[in-house]
């Protein structure tokens, strides 16, 4: 039962333009959700959080919307830059453990 | 470095040999987490610690898996008899409770096994 599910495994984005990551969930008790970027041969990395009470929130480049109507996020890096190339994760917090999404390869092209 | 720790990063093994990973987390974070991760699959949750306690495990670990925190310090996960399948990248994380809340976890670079 794949609760959290990134239905995108790669991405390509010129440098500069904008990058839209998509995550679906299932489960309504989740009460944050999170991305984590991952390169290669490091441990995954916190990148920006989202309570469930709120459909927004921004750091610098990143900004991610919550929709839970739709049970829907995404993640929006503007602009795209080389060294967002990276594997992105969606996490959901729930019963005290993150639960994670397959992730999305993002390429960010010259 | 005060990141989280893990050891070895590579071990290949043959099937049917016991491995032991150790993990030392971020010091003063009493949240310990285990989580595996396979070839173009997200982390997925095995166990995690409280201080000493050990308060969830997953149904992926089976009775060859135990994971240990003796002093709510390091921990070690030891998998006996390996099987292929269990040739995955072993992630270790810690937080403290309070910054869990907000679901942040601090993960190492991962101990990568091979059983052959």
């Amino acid at each position: 039962d794949q609760q959290v599910k990134q239905n995108s495994p790669s991405l390509s984005v010129q440098e500069g333009r904008i990058s839209i990551l998509n995550c679906d969930y299932t489960n309504s008790m989740f009460d944050y959700f999170l991305w984590y970027k991952k390169y290669p041969a490091e441990g995954p990395t916190f990148l920006i959080s989202i309570s469930s009470i709120k459909d927004k929130n921004e750091d610098g480049r990143f900004t991610v919307f919550l929709n839970k109507s739709a049970k829907h996020l995404s993640l929006h890096i503007v602009p795209s830059q080389p060294g967002d190339s990276a594997v992105y994760f969606c996490a959901a917090k729930g019963a005290q453990k993150l639960v994670f999404g397959q992730g999305t390869r993002l390429t960010i092209n010259p | 470095d005060t990141g989280v720790s893990q050891n070895p990063r590579h071990k290949i093994t043959k099937r049917g040999q016991n491995v032991t990973f150790r993990c030392d987390p971020i010091s003063e974070h009493n949240r310990l987490y285990w989580y595996r991760q396979t070839l173009g699959q997200g982390p997925e949750f095995l166990t995690y610690f409280q201080n000493e306690a050990q308060l969830e495990k997953s149904r992926l670990l089976s009775d060859r898996f135990s994971a240990e925190r003796p002093k709510g310090s390091f921990s070690t996960l030891e998998i006996q008899r390996t099987e292929q399948g269990d040739s995955a990248m072993y992630l270790c994380a810690s937080s403290l409770t309070l910054g869990f809340e907000a679901g942040e976890l601090f993960f190492g670079e991962g101990s990568r096994l091979t059983v052959l």
